[in-house]
């Protein structure tokens, strides 16, 4: 069973740019959700998605925006991309949108010069 | 924002030894659950206790829940040096339709060989 795998692992960006981070779910998995972890912090909760929806959003601004496609991998965009934005995203995927475990990709490491 | 707190902050134990580790939350949920990280990687799902549930085992994993104190414990038995890693809990609301995890700061654990 393949794991739940994101690209790139690391990413240099500079303040102002725009940034695509990719997510491939664990098969039999049709919910993806979406966190940032600042360094010695535990995870925040981004978004979720189910059947290609938004289906539930945390407290980030709408320049975090994301995608669900039809084989259930996802997308995690940010506009204008800000100093603050550096963290670990993660992406994790589960069996449904409620009271499942989510499993988790490696993330991927985003620096914002 | 962060729902959970755990508690210790930092552990630091012989091989061998038992090691716990303490959640605090502040809504109702639908169930919590116990994840490990190892340095710069992904988090790993250890175990899932529904609001119904007291205790749950896996392995070397027991697990506690008390909803009328709203709070956790995870127990490692006969601790090992590659349980060496950061422990974070996380509750899934009951109040919201997916599962929008809210993780604690997280407890890193080190056991000395």
């Amino acid at each position: 069973e393949t794991g739940v795998t994101q690209s790139p692992t690391h990413l240099i960006k500079t303040r102002g740019q725009q940034v695509t981070l990719r997510c491939s779910s664990q098969s039999g998995h049709n919910t993806v959700s979406w966190y940032q972890q600042a360094l010695g912090q535990g995870p925040q909760f981004i978004f979720q998605y189910y059947r290609e929806e938004e289906n539930g959003r945390g407290n980030f601004p709408p320049r975090f925006s994301g995608l669900q496609f039809p084989n259930y991998s996802s997308e995690l965009n940010v506009n204008a991309l800000e100093l603050d934005d550096s963290a670990l995203y993660l992406c994790a995927s589960s069996r449904g949108p409620k009271g499942q475990p989510q499993h988790f990709g490696d993330g991927t490491r985003l620096s914002i010069l | 924002s962060q729902q959970g707190e755990e508690d210790p902050q930092a552990l630091s134990i012989q091989e061998g030894e038992n090691a716990t580790m303490n959640c605090s939350y502040k809504t109702s949920i639908n169930n919590l659950q116990w994840y490990r990280q190892n340095s710069g990687r992904g988090l790993v799902h250890l175990i899932l206790i529904r609001s119904n549930e007291r205790e749950k085992h896996s392995g070397r994993l027991r697990v506690t829940l008390d909803t009328s104190k709203k709070s956790s414990s995870l127990l490692i038995t006969a601790s090992r040096a590659a349980d060496t890693a950061s422990y974070f809990c996380a509750t899934d609301d009951a109040e919201t339709s997916g599962s929008r995890l809210t993780f604690g700061e997280g407890t890193q654990l080190t056991v000395n060989p």
